[in-house]
């Protein structure tokens, strides 16, 4: 079975611009997860979504955004970007039930705002 | 809110040793535990997953213990090689899919 994949691994953007980054979760997983890791914070909780609807939030401006398709696959949409969204974005996915918690994470985008 | 808390946050040991990785939460209304490890510019890789009614779980060499009273896991690396070389992070679900991470461990095992 083929993992998380993100698309894409690398990006340099300057301020002020956006940029949309893509996760295909694993084949059956319905939820996905962001979360953004930096040097000073770590791993940061974004949001999670699914079956197309936003579960949870986290503390992030309206700048980050996201949105996941009938097919599971999920986007995210950072806008009028600064200095500070500099990180690696990694997103997961997972099944949901009972037994079934396991969060299985992508090798990430990594995205530098100059 | 729920803080994790790893420590230390940096350790080095010779190959072969058996080591304690530790990791500390403030709020033990947790669903379950997971840790991870991560290689430099790498993403997660899931290692073990304790949910709240369990005690521990084992894979290979590696052993997680689970306190929800006291808020702390252990992660036990049994003979340990170079190759476990990583960052390990530990992550607490509470309720919905949003985990909480600590700041790791960086683990560097000397050949």
């Amino acid at each position: 079975k083929a993992g998380v994949t993100q698309t894409p691994r690398y990006l340099i953007k300057t301020r002020g611009q956006q940029v949309t980054l893509s996760c295909s979760p694993i084949s059956g997983h319905r939820s996905v997860s962001w979360y953004q890791q930096t040097p000073g914070q770590g791993l940061q909780f974004l949001f999670e979504y699914f079956s197309e609807t936003q579960r949870n939030k986290g503390n992030f401006p309206g700048r980050f955004s996201g949105r996941q398709f009938s097919n599971s696959r999920s986007e995210m949409n950072v806008s009028t970007l600064e200095l500070g969204d500099s990180a690696l974005y990694l997103c997961a996915s997972s099944l949901v039930g009972a037994g079934t918690d396991t969060q299985y994470f992508g090798p990430g985008t990594r995205l530098t705002v100059l | 809110k729920q803080e994790v808390t790893q420590i230390p946050a940096a350790l080095s040991v010779p190959e072969g040793e058996n080591l304690v990785l530790n990791c500390s939460f403030t709020d033990s209304a947790i669903y379950n535990l997971q840790w991870f490890r991560q290689d430099p510019g790498k993403g997660l890789t899931s290692l073990l997953l304790i949910q709240s009614s369990q005690r521990e779980q084992t894979s290979g060499r590696l052993n997680a213990s689970l306190d929800k009273s006291s808020g702390r896991s252990t992660l036990y690396i049994a003979a340990s090689q170079p190759g476990d070389s990583a960052t390990y992070l530990c992550a607490v679900k509470k309720g919905a899919q949003k985990l909480v991470f600590g700041q790791g461990t960086r683990l560097t095992i000397n050949p």
